[in-house]
């Protein structure tokens, strides 16, 4: 079986720019969360979808956004790009519940410069 | 909000040795968690979880312990090889579907 797949794996982007980060949960999965990792802040939690709705949301800005297509399929973006977002994007996948395993994909690099 | 913090930042050991690392958290609602090993460039893998209705959990070399009473959590590593080398999370959930708050890592050096 698959794992999760990120794409693209690295980027680079200006500030001010936006960005577009994809990921495709393991065949069968429902659940798709977004984490944003730095050296500083650790692994915090962006937010969730399930079923093409988002069911859960951390603690930032509203430049972050997502969604969810019927295939379970996630996009992430975030617009007015600040060098503080340069982070590795992580997104995982789970059947549905909280207490079903949370699987990685190998994230995303972006580098804003 | 939840907070998880690891007590140790960096563990070194001796290929053969068991580790252990330790994790404590701060919400007594929490009643999932999982331990995850992450190596360089790569994405969090899951290692073991465990829920609270439970105190211990064994998978392959490695062991999970909870202690809810101080909020606390290990990871045993028995026999520690060099492939065991990684940052090392803890990660809490309380029954907010896929809300997982993440501890600050714990490197494992396995010295050869």
């Amino acid at each position: 079986k698959a794992g999760v797949t990120q794409t693209p794996r690295y980027l680079i982007k200006t500030r001010g720019q936006q960005v577009t980060l994809s990921c495709s949960p393991i065949s069968g999965h429902r659940s798709v969360s977004w984490y944003q990792q730095t050296p500083g802040q650790g692994l915090q939690f962006l937010f969730e979808y399930f079923s093409e709705t988002q069911r859960n949301k951390g603690n930032f800005p509203g430049r972050f956004s997502g969604r969810q297509f019927s295939n379970s399929r996630s996009e992430m973006n975030v617009s007015t790009l600040e060098l503080g977002d340069s982070a590795l994007y992580l997104c995982a996948s789970s059947r549905a519940g909280h207490t079903d395993t949370q699987y990685f994909g190998p994230g995303t690099r972006l580098t804003v410069l | 909000g939840e907070s998880v913090g690891l007590h140790l930042p960096t563990l070194s050991v001796q290929e053969g040795d068991n580790s252990i690392i330790n994790c404590a958290y701060s919400n007594s609602a929490s009643d999932y968690f999982i331990w995850y090993k992450q190596e360089s460039g790569k994405g969090p893998q899951f290692i073991i979880d465990i829920r609270s209705n439970m105190d211990k959990r064994q998978g392959q070399r490695v062991t999970v312990l909870l202690n809810k009473t101080v909020k606390h959590l290990s990871l045993q590593i028995a026999a520690t090889q060099p492939g065991d080398s990684a940052v090392y999370f803890c990660a809490e959930n309380s029954n907010n579907f896929n809300k997982f708050y993440f501890g600050s890592g714990t490197k494992l050096n396995v010295k050869p």
